[in-house]
């Protein structure tokens, strides 16, 4: 049973620390995608790579969010430093063929 | 732009039927449903490619109306397990081909009660 994985699960941090999460996405996918859901703004695109190049990151903010995949099977996404109005969950989801998305666990990120 | 859901919530009871609207007002490539359980990921339904075209599997279907820029989700005969937020996801037209990431509505939050 093939699915996206993402560590960590949960992390609270303090406000100004740096958070890296990750994203293992299903075997043979080419496209990865990373999401962040709030209450207030829903569901968000943030960036997303396909054949592990950046093809938009129109949707981060620039100057702290960094994403990158440094191998087939692993993308990052990193925030450096964190700031309270980054908490949320962020998804990262695997592309398919016929452009179906499959998202993994969520990592739930909480700055305080 | 985000595409606009309808309703923003529904009660149902088991074994009644439901449908859930997805309105654009930019052209679309494709629609995407998804249904999120709290606290869970959003879990993928169903992916609508091409204008009028229709998909379904068990009491579950969707349309979409490319002309429009709408689609509709419809749920028949709903089960407790139906419960949760539905979510439907909007693609651009894109010049390269492939999966483009997705715009998604503010949700339908889906409530059946036995």
């Amino acid at each position: 049973d093939a699915r996206v994985t993402q560590t960590p699960r949960h992390k609270v941090t303090e406000m100004g620390q740096e958070v890296t999460m990750r994203c293992q996405p299903i075997l043979g996918h080419n496209t990865v995608f990373w999401y962040r859901q709030t209450m207030m703004q829903g569901l968000e695109l943030l960036a997303y790579f396909r054949n592990r190049a950046p093809l938009d990151d129109s949707g981060m903010p620039k100057d702290r969010f960094s994403a990158e995949m440094p191998d087939a099977t692993l993308a990052t996404l990193k925030i450096q430093p964190s700031e309270p109005r980054d908490s949320a969950v962020y998804f990262c989801a695997s592309g398919g063929r016929a452009g179906t998305q499959y998202f993994g666990p969520g990592t739930r990120l909480l700055v305080l | 732009q985000q595409p606009v859901q309808s309703p923003q919530a529904v009660i149902l009871r088991e074994g009644e039927d439901a449908v859930i609207n997805c309105s654009s007002s930019k052209a679309l490539y494709s629609v995407h449903w998804y249904r999120q359980k709290h606290g869970e990921a959003p879990v993928f339904l169903m992916i609508l490619l091409k204008g009028g075209e229709q998909k379904g599997h068990d009491k579950i279907s969707a349309s979409f109306n490319e002309k429009k820029q709408q689609s509709s989700l419809y749920l028949t005969a709903s089960q407790l397990s139906y419960s949760g937020t539905y979510f439907c996801g909007t693609e651009r037209p894109t010049s390269g081909g492939g999966a483009d990431g997705l715009t998604f509505g503010k949700g339908t939050h889906l409530i059946i009660q036995p």
